[in-house]
């Protein structure tokens, strides 16, 4: 069975830092992974999608990065602002979509 | 861009109550998961259908049921309502079932209070 693994759990950083989170995976044998931003009671919306075949993925201030032997994924954020503050969710297909348990961000002004 | 329609976003329902869930899915998307979020929780797999068909099952209760219909959009029926449901529920829309590639897109969910 899969199993996904954030951490930290919550981070607190100030405004401008690099940031690094991190998602590991128990099973290898994935199609691809997904990283999510939730806000507060809100939906999902997807920020990258790394398949299996690749590295990483870059969009904007964003940067996924997908090692599928060891199971881990990082996603950095350059320049952190007070509007990245939301959970972090990353999400690894195998036949199924599983989720692990986010990372809460807060970027103080 | 079209995205995954889900309605109501939210419902408000009393204990042993029935509530029915309601997901349209990006158009010539043929896929659709439903998922379940509790408070402070990593949202759960529910059940999948492919093609009108149930393709796969999760951590769905027997009280709940769901469906697709021949314009793909689903349906989750949750009768005989508990306290424990009250969570996001989110439909989400892909094509091509045997596709593990192509990425999942989510709705906005719909929130479900049981009081």
């Amino acid at each position: 069975k899969q199993e996904v693994t954030q951490i930290p759990a919550a981070l607190s950083v100030p405004e401008g830092e690099n940031l690094v989170l991190n998602c590991s995976f128990t099973d290898s044998a994935i199609y691809n992974l997904q990283w999510f931003r939730q806000d507060p009671g809100k939906g999902l919306t997807s920020l990258l999608l790394i398949q299996s075949s690749q590295r990483e993925q870059t969009s904007g201030r964003l940067n996924a990065s997908l090692d599928k032997s060891s199971g881990r994924s990082t996603l950095y954020i350059a320049a952190s602002q007070p509007g990245d503050s939301a959970t972090y969710l990353c999400a690894v297909r195998s036949e199924k979509l599983v989720f692990g348990k986010g990372t809460k961000l807060t970027v103080n002004p | 861009a079209a995205g995954v329609i889900q309605s109501p976003r939210h419902l408000i329902k009393e204990k042993r109550e029935t509530a029915t869930l309601k997901c349209y899915p990006i158009p010539r998307h043929d896929t659709v998961y439903w998922y379940q979020q509790g408070p402070g929780q990593d949202p759960q797999f529910l059940i999948s259908f492919y093609e009108k068909m149930q393709s796969d099952k999760g951590s769905i209760p027997d009280r709940f049921s769901a469906q697709q219909f021949s314009d793909y959009h689903s349906e989750l029926n949750m009768s005989s309502l508990e306290l424990g449901d009250s969570a996001l529920y989110f439909c989400a829309s892909s094509f091509g079932r045997g596709l593990y590639n192509s990425p999942l897109h989510f709705g906005n969910g719909t929130r479900l209070t049981v009081t």
